[in-house]
C-alpha cells in the first residue's frame, strides 16, 4: 500500500547543479501536486498537474519545471540550483482538482550549498 | 491575498490534558478549511475538513470548529496522548484564489509530555 512515493529522500547540491525529483502515486489519481515547505512558513504551491498531459504553475514556480510523465508520474526539475531552493519538497495527489484530499509523499530534504 | 496564521508555534503540555490548536485567515471567502497533521520524516495526513456551510467536524478525539467571519478556526484535542505529539498544520480553499489553491498557515508543533 505505497500511496504516493518520493525519491530521493535526500540530497545535497552545490550551486548550479540540477537534478530531478521523483514522484509517483500508485491510486489512479488524476491530479498531482509538487509543494515546499520552508521554516516558519507553510507549503507553498509551486507547481500541479490537474490531469495527465497537463501542467500549470502555482505560487512559487520560478527556477523549477515539471513534468507529467504518465498518469503515475510526476516530476520536479531543478536546472540551476540556487541555495535560496533549501527546502523540503512533498509531492501530493488526488483523485482530481476539485477534491479536497491530497495525500501526501514523505518528502525529500534539499540543501544546496 | 488570503493569509493564514497559526499561533502558538509550539505547544507543550502534559499528557491527558485538553487543548485547542488555533488558525486564523484574513479572507472569509472560503469552500473549506482543512487540518493536517505532520509527523517529523513522514508527509502530512488530513484530519477534519470543514465546509464553509459547516460550524465543526468531529473524528474521535479531534473536534475541528469554523467561524467564518470572525476568520477563525481551532482543532479541540481531547484527553492528549504523547502519540499526539506532531505539527498540525490548517489549509483554507479560498473561493478568490485560483485553481483550486490551497494556502497553509506554519503549523503548531504540539509536544504531549507523558
Amino acid at each position: 500500500n505505497a500511496g504516493v512515493t518520493q525519491t530521493p529522500k535526500f540530497q545535497v547540491l552545490k550551486t548550479g547543479q540540477s537534478m530531478t525529483l521523483q514522484c509517483a502515486q500508485d491510486m489512479n489519481h488524476n491530479s498531482m501536486y509538487w509543494y515546499r515547505q520552508d521554516p516558519g512558513m507553510g507549503l507553498r504551491l509551486i507547481y500541479y498537474s490537474a490531469s495527465e498531459g497537463t501542467t500549470d504553475k502555482g505560487e512559487v514556480p520560478n527556477g523549477y519545471n515539471v513534468s507529467r510523465l504518465n498518469k503515475r508520474e510526476f516530476s520536479l526539475r531543478l536546472e540551476s540550483a540556487a541555495p535560496s531552493q533549501t527546502s523540503v519538497y512533498f509531492c501530493a495527489s488526488s483523485e482530481d482538482i476539485t477534491q479536497e484530499t491530497q495525500y501526501f509523499g514523505p518528502g525529500t530534504r534539499l540543501l544546496v550549498l | 491575498k488570503q493569509e493564514v496564521t497559526q499561533i502558538p508555534a509550539a505547544l507543550s503540555v502534559p499528557e491527558g490534558e485538553n487543548l485547542v490548536l488555533n488558525c486564523s485567515f484574513t479572507d472569509s471567502a472560503i469552500y473549506n478549511l482543512q487540518w493536517f497533521r505532520q509527523d517529523p520524516g513522514k508527509g502530512l495526513t488530513s484530519l477534519l475538513l470543514i465546509q464553509s456551510s459547516q460550524r465543526e467536524q468531529t473524528s474521535g478525539r479531534l473536534n475541528a470548529s469554523l467561524d467564518k467571519s470572525s476568520g477563525r478556526s481551532t482543532l479541540y484535542i481531547a484527553a492528549s496522548q504523547p502519540g499526539d505529539s506532531a505539527t498540525y498544520l490548517c489549509a483554507v480553499r479560498g473561493i478568490l484564489d485560483s485553481n483550486y489553491q490551497l494556502i497553509w498557515g506554519a503549523g503548531t508543533k504540539l509536544i504531549i509530555k507523558p
